[in-house]
């Protein structure tokens, strides 16, 4: 693997299910960050770590709650989700402040 | 707050035609700009990064230019797999951390 993946590609799931998207990056970066893209709008920061520490919150709502046990490897936990929630959630890594690279992100349908 | 706006939002071309797609922004101490190539149902692909004023990169038939209030992209002679949308973020000075502020992206069709 290379690069920054992301599973699974595609998810549904009901207003009541909890489901987990997992991210990981193979290019040896030290920050990570979840974004959230919606038709007609630009990409919204969600969250980001930097050395496994979460250091901004972009006052997502809690039924979204990130984990990063290291600094390869990224999850986004969903849980009581809404229809509006329905998006594509991308993934992205960088060294630093560097140019952020992304994963090909999860098509998330919420029924 | 630090704001990105993208023009044209759609553009088309045909192939061999050469154009320019904008992005104008305000921030608080530019740290870099950052173009992205986006295809439909896929992450962005990472074309750019410009730190300041008078900087130009250039790969391929693409060519990105950076002034102190906007960047242009500019597309020589495209082909149609040139076709997708493409993306401006601008990242601020110490206070924005890491985080990059998008634009909604200018999307590019190119017609054989």
């Amino acid at each position: 693997e290379t690069g920054v993946t992301q599973t699974p590609r595609h998810l549904v799931m009901g207003m009541t299910n909890k489901k987990s998207l997992k991210c990981e990056q193979h290019l040896g970066h030290n920050a990570m960050y979840w974004y959230k893209q919606s038709a007609k709008k630009p990409l919204e920061l969600m969250f980001v770590y930097n050395f496994k520490e979460q250091t901004e919150n972009n006052s997502v709502p809690s039924r979204f709650s990130p984990e990063c046990p290291n600094s390869s490897h990224l999850f986004l936990h969903l849980h009581t989700l809404q229809p509006e929630d329905s998006a594509l959630y991308l993934c992205a890594s960088s060294q630093a402040r560097r140019e952020q690279f992304f994963g090909p992100g999860t098509r998330l349908t919420v029924l | 707050e630090d704001q990105v706006t993208q023009s044209p939002e759609a553009l088309r071309l045909q192939e061999g035609e050469s154009s320019s797609l904008n992005c104008s922004y305000t921030v608080s101490g530019l740290r870099g700009l950052f173009w992205y190539r986006q295809d439909p149902g896929k992450g962005p692909e990472f074309l750019f990064t410009l730190y300041s004023a008078g900087e130009e990169k250039e790969k391929e038939r693409l060519k990105a230019t950076l002034t102190k209030k906007e960047s242009f992209l500019h597309i020589t002679a495209p082909k149609p797999e040139d076709s997708a949308t493409y993306l401006c973020a601008v990242q601020g000075g110490e206070t924005s951390g890491s985080r990059l502020t998008f634009g909604e992206g200018t999307q590019l069709t190119v017609n054989p």
